[in-house]
């Protein structure tokens, strides 16, 4: 079945440094992924989307990247915050006309030291 | 309301008893979905409704799961005769119609320890 996985389930960088946070897609035929920040006791908050004709997006300090030669995303985000610390997860999305549901990977919680 | 509200947001239940946990989405948003988060595990889905229909129910584990959206609006997921293996935060998320997972805003969950 389909399956959206994450290659490292921690990562612990310094503030200020940059951080990669990286997943694997199984489905060759997925359109539309979402990368999701989840502090503890809270719902995942969206951070940033791509859609599969882009190969990089980029917003505030956060940058998608998507490789679908090797079916491979990374979430890259700069200049590392304290209140970055959480669990990131990416999300292959549904096509809304197919149901519109998420299929998370496992996720990566980000620790950021001082 | 001005995000998805979920109540009550701890429930401690004895094996075999049955549990409600009730979903209040955004005001005017179609969609709504359930979704179950085991403990260092991503979301997994449940449910899905538009308005008032349940649409997918592919992702609900068992019979003992059930879920409902009477009037369109707030959401109920019941979970009957529960097992330790029910132990885990529900999640629900509503959205504007068409655009189903674009759009999504989570609530903050109910997580549910089965004793």
């Amino acid at each position: 079945g389909e399956s959206v996985g994450l290659h490292l389930p921690t990562l612990s960088v310094q503030e200020g440094d940059n951080s990669i946070i990286n997943c694997a897609y199984s489905n060759s035929a997925s359109d539309y992924f979402i990368w999701y920040k989840q502090e503890s006791g809270k719902g995942p908050q969206f951070i940033i989307d791509i859609r599969s004709n882009m190969d990089k997006r980029q917003g505030q300090r956060v940058t998608v990247l998507l490789n679908k030669t090797v079916k491979h995303l990374s979430l890259q985000i700069a200049a590392t915050q304290p209140g970055d610390s959480a669990v990131y997860f990416c999300a292959d999305a549904i096509p809304y006309n197919q149901g519109g549901k998420l299929i998370f990977g496992q996720g990566t919680e980000l620790s950021v030291k001082p | 309301g001005a995000g998805v509200s979920q109540s009550p947001r701890y429930k401690v239940a004895k094996r075999g008893q049955d549990v409600a946990l009730r979903c209040d989405p955004i005001s005017g948003h179609v969609s709504l979905f359930w979704y179950q988060q085991a403990l260092g595990q991503g979301p997994e889905f449940l449910t899905y409704f538009q308005n008032e229909a349940q649409l997918d129910k592919s992702g609900l584990p068992s019979d003992r799961f059930f879920a409902e959206r009477p009037e369109g609006s707030v959401s109920t997921l019941k979970i009957q005769r529960t097992q330790q293996e029910d132990s885990a935060v529900y999640l629900c998320a509503s959205s504007f119609r068409g655009q189903g997972s674009y759009g999504y805003t989570f609530g903050s969950g109910t997580r549910l320890t089965v004793v």
